[in-house]
């Protein structure tokens, strides 16, 4: 069936560092892959998505990049700041038109 | 985002009873789904709707009912027969094209009295 498996669970880094999240997914129609981010009791909130037709997106300290071959795709954050603690949840879109999330990542940003 | 309204914030249930939960979008988005989040896991699909008067079951749907007579609103009942209603509950809207993004409320926490 489909799946979206995320890894790490919970990741825990030094403020400046970098934090990088991975997921894989099952079905190879799936086109879309957005990344949420979730604050305690708060909605997800979309932080950046990837269409299949590239392999790398990025958006200031946020980068994303896709391997369709292998159906694994990843969150890159760089110089990471305490406000960055919070869960991330990948994502996938197999037909017909609904997400598939994976387990989410729990980030912890140390100052 | 502010085009997605969930109402009430806090809902509390006693045994035997339905609870029904509110979702209203004014994006004119076609498509809405409603998502179950219990502690320390990921969003669990329960039902979604493309079109008006049209629904289909998610991963999760037993002991919930829901139904979309209009485009803006997308009502989730939680019925006597879910016996552990307890969780974090999320509705979400998109644009019913592939390759869009769906928009959350703010959800709606669930507890049993």
């Amino acid at each position: 069936g489909e799946n979206v498996e995320q890894h790490p669970s919970t990741l825990s880094v030094q403020e400046g560092d970098s934090a990088v999240i991975k997921c894989t997914y099952s079905d190879s129609a799936s086109n879309y892959f957005p990344w949420y981010k979730q604050e305690l009791g708060k909605r997800p909130q979309l932080i950046i998505d990837i269409r299949s037709n590239v392999g790398e997106k990025k958006d200031q300290r946020i980068a994303v990049t896709l391997n369709k071959t292998a159906k694994h795709f990843s969150l890159h954050i760089t110089e990471t700041q305490p406000e960055d603690s919070a869960v991330y949840f990948c994502a996938a879109d197999p037909p017909p038109g609904k997400l598939i999330f994976g387990q989410g990542t729990t980030l912890q940003v140390k100052p | 985002d502010g085009g997605i309204t969930q109402s009430p914030k806090y809902l509390f249930r006693k045994e035997g009873q339905n609870v029904t939960l509110s979702c209203e979008q004014n994006l004119n988005h076609d498509a809405m789904y409603w998502y179950r989040q219990d502690p320390g896991q990921g969003l669990r699909l329960i039902y979604y709707s493309q079109i008006v008067n049209d629904f289909q079951k998610g991963d999760i749907a037993e002991g919930y009912s829901v139904s979309r007579e209009k485009k803006e609103s997308f009502p989730l009942t939680v019925t006597s027969a879910q016996k552990n209603p307890t969780a974090f509950y999320l509705c979400a809207s998109s644009i019913l094209t592939e390759d869009q993004p769906q928009h959350f409320g703010d959800g709606t926490r669930l507890s049993i009295l």
